[in-house]
C-alpha cells in the first residue's frame, strides 16, 4: 500500500537558518504530494500541494519539488521564524481514492 | 477560502455519557469528510470516511456503534462518542474535501476537538 516517511524531530534551528525535511513516499501511478503544518493545539493547516511530477509548491517561504524520479516531495525553507515552530506532515493522495497517507510528522523549533 | 470549523474546540464529560463534534465546510460543498483521532505527538490515524448521503466506511479496528458519524447535509458531518470512557480521551479533527471546483483533491481539515472523558 501506500506509505509516506519523513525524517524524524525534532529539528531544533536558530531563526534565519535554513529548514529542510526531507520526505519520501511509496504509491502506485501518480499521487498528489501534499505538506500541512500543525501548531500546538490546533488542526491541520494545508502549506503546499503538488499533483504532479516536477510541480513545485510554494506558499509562505516554503517549497517543494515532487520528484517522480527519487518519489521525494522535501520541504525547504531559507530563513526560518520563530513562528515557523510547528509539527510538518507530509502526506499523499494516491489513486486508491481520497484517503490521505501521513508520514508520522515532524517537530521544528525555531529559537530565537 | 476553504475553511472548516469543528465545535466545541474543548469538552470534557463524563464516564458513560455521549458527546457529538460537529464538523462544517463554511465555504465549500464536502461530498466526503474525514474524520481523524490524533494521540499526544503522533500522527493522524484516519477513523472514518463519509460521504453526504451515504453510510460511513469505517477504518479496521474502529467501531462503528461506538463512534456514530453522520454526513446529512453538503456542509455539515457530526461525530458521537457513545458511551465514551476515559480510553477515548483524544484530539478529535476532521477534514473535509470537495468533488469539484477550486478545492478539489485536497482535504481542509478543522482546528480539532480535545475530548477528555472523566
Amino acid at each position: 500500500g501506500d506509505s509516506v516517511t519523513q525524517m524524524e524531530g525534532p529539528v531544533t534551528l536558530s531563526e534565519e537558518a535554513f529548514l529542510t525535511i526531507n520526505c519520501t513516499y511509496t504509491a502506485t501511478g501518480y499521487p498528489s504530494l501534499f505538506w500541512y503544518v500543525q501548531y500546538p493545539g490546533e488542526g491541520l493547516q494545508l502549506l503546499l500541494k503538488a499533483t504532479k511530477a516536477d510541480d513545485k509548491g510554494s506558499n509562505k517561504g516554503f517549497e517543494a519539488t515532487y520528484r517522480k524520479e527519487t518519489t521525494s516531495f522535501h520541504l525547504e525553507k531559507g530563513s526560518v521564524q520563530v513562528s515557523d515552530s510547528a509539527v510538518y506532515f507530509c502526506a499523499l493522495t494516491g489513486t486508491a481514492g481520497n484517503k490521505l497517507t501521513f508520514g508520522g510528522g515532524t517537530r521544528v523549533l525555531v529559537k530565537p | 477560502g476553504a475553511v472548516v470549523s469543528q465545535h466545541p474546540s474543548r469538552v470534557i464529560c463524563k464516564s458513560g455519557t455521549s458527546v457529538k463534534i460537529e464538523c462544517r465546510s463554511l465555504d465549500f460543498q464536502a461530498t466526503t469528510m474525514f474524520w481523524y483521532r490524533q494521540f499526544p505527538k503522533q500522527s493522524l490515524m484516519l477513523m472514518a470516511t463519509s460521504n453526504e448521503g451515504s453510510k460511513a466506511t469505517y477504518e479496521q479496528g474502529v467501531e462503528k456503534d461506538k463512534f456514530l458519524i453522520n454526513h446529512a447535509s453538503l456542509t455539515l458531518s457530526t461525530l458521537t462518542v457513545t458511551s465514551a470512557h476515559p480510553e477515548d480521551s483524544s484530539f478529535y479533527i476532521c477534514s473535509a474535501r470537495s468533488s469539484g471546483g477550486a478545492y478539489q483533491e485536497t482535504q481542509y481539515f478543522g482546528p480539532g476537538t480535545r475530548l477528555l472523558v472523566l
